[in-house]
């Protein structure tokens, strides 16, 4: 199946820096890709709605400019926790929709970034 | 309100046993149902896809059903094995939701040797 990688796996910071986790359709393009959150022992939640060469789009109560969203490529959707604190320590995962016919609207996922603030 | 319940939360059973795994949502105008596979500390990888139209999908040893009237699905894994240990999350789309996916909260299987 089409193949959605993460970059870091895993990341530990201190409290105030800024962390930028990518995730990329590795054969496949994707002009929107969805970025989650999960905290343990829990679903998926949906943050925010990444498009292609326009703005995000948040779930209630996500902060926009907490989490910044770039989506530069068809290809490359970034995240930027900025200013991080211990509270936003969590497992986050991207995800991209396939829509070639190949991909039949499949949602496929990247393995996950797990984020340590200190 | 459009929501995903599975239940059991956990369910552990011996190898070999032929198990079902549950899913109901409220709103039967669903687009598609998706199976995801999620091991401690991974990403998802998606197991099976059905469509609106479709009642089934089979892969290997898995198979999904979808009654969109009852509002169920469900995902039968035949001769269990260890390796099967994982936790598996149902996720819908519906019809005109903004959402692309709104998953369960997912049930941890134990396959024991």
């Amino acid at each position: 199946g089409a193949v959605v990688s993460q970059h870091p796996s895993w990341v530990i910071c201190k409290s105030g820096t800024s962390v930028k986790i990518e995730c990329r359709s590795l054969d496949f393009q994707a002009t929107t890709m969805f970025w989650y959150r999960q905290f343990p022992k829990q679903s998926l939640m949906l943050m925010a709605t990444s498009n292609e060469g326009s703005k995000a789009t948040y779930e209630q109560g996500v902060e926009k400019d907490k989490f910044l969203i770039n989506h530069a490529s068809l290809t490359l959707s970034t995240l930027t926790v900025t200013s991080a604190h211990p509270e936003d320590s969590s497992f986050y995962i991207c995800s991209a929709r396939d829509l070639s016919g190949r991909g039949r609207g499949e949602l496929f996922f990247g393995e996950g970034s797990r984020l340590t603030v200190l | 309100k459009q929501e995903v319940t599975q239940i059991p939360a956990a369910l552990s059973v011996p190898e070999g046993e032929n198990l079902v795994l549950n899913c109901s949502f409220t709103d039967s105008a669903i687009y598609n149902l998706q199976w995801f596979r999620q091991d401690p500390g991974k990403g998802l990888t998606s197991l099976l896809l059905i469509q609106s139209s479709q009642r089934e999908q089979t892969s290997g040893r898995l198979n999904a059903s979808l009654d969109k009237s009852s509002g169920r699905s469900t995902l039968y894994i035949a001769a269990s094995q260890p390796g099967d240990s994982a936790t598996y999350l149902c996720a819908v789309k519906w019809y005109g939701s903004a959402r692309q996916l709104t998953f369960g909260s997912g049930t941890q299987l134990t396959v024991l040797p």
